[in-house]
């Protein structure tokens, strides 16, 4: 079936620091998947996408991997700022729509 | 700001009571979606629209749950009769059929008393 989930349900990091925020899913057909960040009391924020024919797409300060072999996503975060604090989760696209997993909360400490 | 919107952001109401929700995607944008969010969890698919026609509902919409796009633009969501394990986020997103990304509104927080 599908589904997604983060190994971590909660990361601290130091400031200036890169993060790095892992994501194993279970449906080896997914050929989309999205990084959304969101903050407290907001709506999810589009962060990155990642086609399966592609291994890493770079963005701003954020980078994100996909290994289709072991189903294992991440987003890297370059130079953490207390700006990056939120919660992420990984997502795919099934069908038309979006499955979340439960994601991860991002702490930066100063 | 051209982003999604949603209105009210917040609705606090008594058990029992029917309430409605709209949603305003970003302009031309043909397909539009609707999703819960309880506390500790990611968003969950309710359903969504292209232009003005309801495509598909998940088995979570139940009968007290109605959703329309009447002109192809905005959306409502009406939950009749609330229950308080209705209480959550929901949120509306809407993509442009020539992307793949969704994007969210600020979603309303529902609470029932």
């Amino acid at each position: 079936g599908e589904s997604v989930g983060l190994h971590l349900p909660t990361l601290s990091v130091q400031e200036g620091d890169n993060s790095i925020i892992n994501c194993a899913y279970s449906n080896s057909a997914s050929d989309y998947f999205i990084w959304y960040k969101q903050e407290s009391g907001k709506g999810p924020q589009f962060i990155i996408d990642i086609r399966s024919n592609m291994d890493k797409r770079q963005g701003q300060r954020v980078t994100v991997l996909l290994n289709k072999t072991v189903k294992h996503l991440s987003l890297q975060i370059a130079a953490t700022q207390p700006g990056d604090s939120a919660v992420y989760f990984c997502a795919e696209k099934g069908d038309d729509k979006i499955i979340f997993g439960k994601g991860t909360r991002l702490h930066i400490l100063p | 700001d051209t982003g999604v919107s949603q209105d009210p952001r917040h609705k606090i109401t008594k058990r029992g009571q029917n309430v409605t929700f709209r949603c305003d995607p970003i302009s031309e944008h043909n397909r539009l979606y609707w999703y819960r969010q309880t506390l500790g969890q990611g968003p969950e698919f309710l359903t969504y629209f292209q232009n003005e026609a309801q495509l598909e509902k998940s088995r979570l919409l139940s009968d007290r749950f109605s959703a329309e796009r009447p002109k192809g633009s905005f959306s409502t969501l009406e939950i009749q009769r609330t229950e308080q394990g209705d209480s959550a986020m929901y949120l509306c997103a809407s993509r442009n059929l020539a992307g793949e990304a969704q994007y969210f509104g600020p979603g309303t927080r529902l609470l029932v008393l």
